[in-house]
């Protein structure tokens, strides 16, 4: 069974510029969710979908991070304008409902200089 | 407030048994979890425990849950090189929502 896939592995960007994220969930997974890692710290959740609604955006900051999840099934996580402490690791996982286990992605790398 | 805490580093010998422990403050939380990350990888979950449990066991790994005390415990039996990882405890609640990670304990496995 394929895992979940994230693109870019890696991104590098100036501040201010704007960058995207893509997520494809293990097919048949009805949740995902987009976690922020900075270095040294556990993820944090951004935005959780359910299909193809938002279940629990609170900690996504909103004037900047927005995501979407057409048809239910790839998602796209997009920064814009980035900021210095925007560098993290991005970590997609996908559940087969909201109670399952979560599984997870290699996650994207972004670094903002 | 929802708060995960765990110590940042634990070294051990291989062969020896590894106790990680994490401390949560939500006594709300209906799971609670321990994931494993190797370097460049995603989190993989190794085992959960329901919060109305005291223990569980899985081949080489052994849940302790203290719910006076809100303190969780992974130990790992017979501790092993491809052990050496980032250990994250986190607690979750029913439906999924927000679930709650901590900073992680890095285990090194000294052959």
């Amino acid at each position: 069974e394929a895992g979940v896939a994230q693109s870019p592995r890696y991104k590098i960007i100036e501040k201010r510029q704007s960058v995207a994220f893509w997520c494809n969930p293990i097919s048949g997974h009805a949740t995902l969710y987009w976690y922020q890692q900075i270095l040294g710290q556990g993820p944090k959740l951004l935005i959780q979908f359910q299909n193809n609604g938002v279940v629990d955006d609170s900690q996504l900051p909103k004037d900047r991070f927005s995501a979407e999840r057409l048809k239910g099934v790839d998602s796209t996580l997009k920064i814009q304008p980035a900021k210095l402490e925007d560098s993290a690791v991005y970590l997609c996982a996908s559940s087969p409902d909201i109670s399952a286990e979560a599984f997870f992605g290699q996650g994207t790398r972004l670094t903002v200089v | 407030g929802e708060d995960v805490e765990q110590s940042l580093f634990l070294s051990v010998r291989e062969g020896d048994s590894s106790v990680i422990n994490c401390t949560y403050t939500d006594s709300s939380s209906t799971y609670l979890y321990w994931y494993k990350q190797e370097p460049g990888a995603g989190l993989q979950l190794l085992t959960y425990i329901f919060s109305n449990m005291d223990m569980k066991q899985d081949q080489r790994l052994t849940v302790l849950l203290n719910k006076k005390d809100k303190h969780l415990s992974l130990r790992i039996a017979d501790t092993q090189t491809g052990d050496s990882a980032i250990y994250f405890c986190a607690e979750g609640y029913t439906g999924g929502f927000k679930t709650i990670f901590g900073a992680g304990t890095r285990l090194f496995v000294k052959a």
